[in-house]
Parts: structure tokens; C-alpha cells; sequence
């Protein structure tokens, strides 16, 4: 089975704080996303990751970086957390360009006060 | 601009009868369908899929149907049960191999 972890469940972070959300998964995925998921708005992709060191922009990437160093991590990195961004953060692999199912992570329930 | 909606919230229904959850999409460069079921406080599960080249595809009891002329794919769930309470979200791809684009979800509701 295909696991995708994330570092935490729950997060409370401070407006102005710098967050990092870290994802891993464990079946040498190529591709690898991160999207958050907002009540009437449903999932939206942020960033994504087709190989190391590579990234494309989602559809709202701003106020948002990404770092992947290693194949099976992908971080998601907030540089001044503000309130608008409190959300659920869901990340995700798939396995390559031929592959379209995306397997997610639990997701983390992030909190800016 | 919305390319996948989901236009119901959510649906409730009788244990044993079916389920059918809507989707509609106006991108025509979408070419493979995907529903995902969501537990609170868990990540998006992969349910079914579809190609374009079809027109219905199933796994048990979970059958998923296009019709590309009206732009519109449906999920039925027969029979429903309690623990099919979820959110059910569609998923569209096409044009880019990486990029999913979501509906908002519908929240459906099994009653014992």
C-alpha cells in the first residue's frame, strides 16, 4: 500500500510566523502535490513537483513556497502565515506521467491566530 | 471559472436504495474522470475512474457514468450503506498529465 504521511495533524502558528508542512511518501512517486481544502470550495492545488528539484505552480500558489530536495519529500513552506490562510493542507503522489490516480496523506489542520 | 462542479452539497439517502451524485464539467480538453471519497479529519481516498474513450465503468458496487456530448459524469452507489457517508469529490484531468482539477464535493449521507 502506497503511504503518504505528514508531519502533523494539527498546527497553531502565529500571523507573521514561517511554517513548514512536510510530506513523505514511500513508493518512489514521481509526482507529488499539495492542495488545501476549504469548506465550499473543495481541493485546490497550490504547488506541484514532477522530479527533485522541480516544481510548477497550482492554481493559488501565492504566499506559498515548496522545497523537494529528496524524491519521497515534498515541503510546503509558508513564509509569513496570515490568517487567510488557516486551512486544511492535503498532499498527495502519484506514481508518473502515466499514472492519474493521486494517493493523499491524512492532511494537516493548520490554525494562524 | 469553475471547470468541474458539483452543483449539489450534499444528498441524503436510505440505506439499501441508491445513490447518485452529479458531476459537470466545460472543459472539453478533459479526457479522464476520477471520484475520490472524504472521512473528516482524513485525507481523500481514490474510489473509481473513467476514461473518455468509455462510457461506464464499475467496481462493485460503485458504477461511474460519462456522457461527453452533455459534459457530464455521475457516480452511482448501489446499494448505499452507512458507511458510505462521505464527502464524494470529482476529479477531472486532462491537457497536463499531473494536474487534477476538484469539484467542490457533495456531502452524502446514508441513513440507517
Amino acid at each position: 500500500d502506497v503511504k503518504v504521511t505528514q508531519s502533523s495533524r494539527y498546527l497553531v502558528k502565529r500571523t507573521g510566523e514561517k511554517v513548514f508542512l512536510e510530506c513523505v511518501q514511500d513508493m518512489d512517486h514521481e509526482n507529488m502535490f499539495w492542495y488545501r481544502q476549504d469548506p465550499g470550495l473543495g481541493l485546490r492545488l497550490i504547488y506541484f513537483s514532477y522530479d527533485v528539484k522541480m516544481k510548477e505552480k497550482g492554481d493559488i500558489p501565492e504566499g506559498y513556497s515548496v522545497s523537494r530536495e529528496k524524491k519521497e519529500r515534498f515541503s510546503l513552506i509558508l513564509e509569513s502565515a496570515s490568517t487567510n490562510q488557516t486551512s486544511m493542507y492535503l498532499c498527495a503522489s502519484s506514481l508518473d506521467v502515466s499514472a492519474y490516480e493521486q494517493y493523499f496523506g491524512p492532511g494537516t489542520r493548520l490554525t494562524v491566530t | 471559472d469553475q471547470q468541474v462542479k458539483q452543483n449539489s452539497p450534499s444528498l441524503s439517502v436510505q440505506e439499501g436504495r441508491i445513490s447518485i451524485l452529479n458531476c459537470d464539467y466545460t472543459n472539453s480538453m478533459f479526457d479522464y474522470f476520477l471520484w475520490y471519497k472524504k472521512y473528516p479529519a482524513e485525507g481523500p481516498t481514490f474510489l473509481i475512474s473513467i476514461s473518455s474513450i468509455k462510457d461506464k465503468n464499475e467496481d462493485g458496487r460503485f458504477t461511474v457514468f460519462l456522457n461527453k456530448s452533455a459534459k457530464h459524469l455521475s457516480l452511482h452507489i448501489v446499494p448505499s450503506q452507512p458507511g458510505d457517508s462521505a464527502v464524494y469529490f470529482c476529479a477531472a484531468l486532462g491537457g497536463s498529465n499531473y494536474k487534477l482539477t476538484f469539484g467542490k464535493g457533495t456531502l452524502l449521507t446514508v441513513n440507517p
